[in-house]
């Protein structure tokens, strides 16, 4: 079965600080991967979406990067945090080309301080 | 931008209600789905409903789909206290193909017992 990992789970980072967050997924091949974040009690914004290694598409402008350097690893990074990065940082994938159902790791919070 | 918006923002009803939720959406899209998030946690698939079907089932969800109207609701019926949670709708545009899934703003559903 497939199983999707997302760590850390919580972090609290100063303000220019480096962030790495990563993902991976067991059980699958090449699945599309996505990283969301979501602000206390809002929805979710689509950050990055990966439909192969090497291949990241970003939707919103930011300090933040994404790099799929394996087939199933996902890893979203900011070379210097701001307080604006704060959040929930949901990995997700699902099965390239023919999958609908997105599943998703159980999150990481962030907290720049 | 958000391609989905869920109303009411939030729900608070008595167990044994009907819970029923809305979600709106701007382009053509391929399927919608819902999503359950509960409290700091990952988002799970609930159901998916085909731009070609107007209505579907699922235990005690009932998801209609107006494509004309770009709408979609989803019913909960006979409420429980453990469906408290939020609840989301999610699209992908037909120009994106099966890889970019936004998600609405959600729907914060508190079920008392």
């Amino acid at each position: 079965s497939q199983t999707i990992h997302q760590w850390p789970a919580t972090l609290v980072q100063p303000v220019g600080s480096p962030l790495s967050l990563e993902c991976t997924v067991e059980g699958t091949s090449n699945p599309n991967l996505y990283w969301y974040r979501q602000a206390a009690g809002r929805g979710l914004q689509l950050l990055f979406y990966s439909v192969g290694i090497g291949q990241i598409s970003s939707e919103v402008p930011q300090n933040l990067s994404a790099s799929r350097p394996q087939d199933r690893q996902f890893i979203l990074s900011s070379k210097k945090l701001l307080l604006s990065d704060s959040g929930f940082y949901l990995c997700a994938w699902k099965t390239g080309h023919s999958g609908n159902t997105i599943y998703f790791g159980e999150g990481s919070w962030l907290t720049v301080v | 931008s958000q391609q989905g918006e869920e109303d009411p923002q939030a729900l608070s009803i008595q167990e044994g209600e009907n819970a029923t939720m809305n979600c709106s959406y701007k382009t053509s899209i391929n399927n919608l789905q819902w999503y359950r998030q509960n409290s700091g946690r990952g988002l799970v698939h609930l159901i998916l409903i085909r731009s070609n079907e107007r209505e579907k089932h699922s235990g005690r969800l009932r998801v209609t789909l107006d494509t004309s109207k770009k709408s979609s609701s989803l019913l909960i019926t006979a409420s429980r206290a453990a469906d408290t949670a939020s609840y989301f709708c999610a699209t992908a545009p037909t120009t994106s193909g099966t890889y970019k899934y936004i998600f609405g703003t959600g729907t914060r559903l508190k079920v008392l017992a």
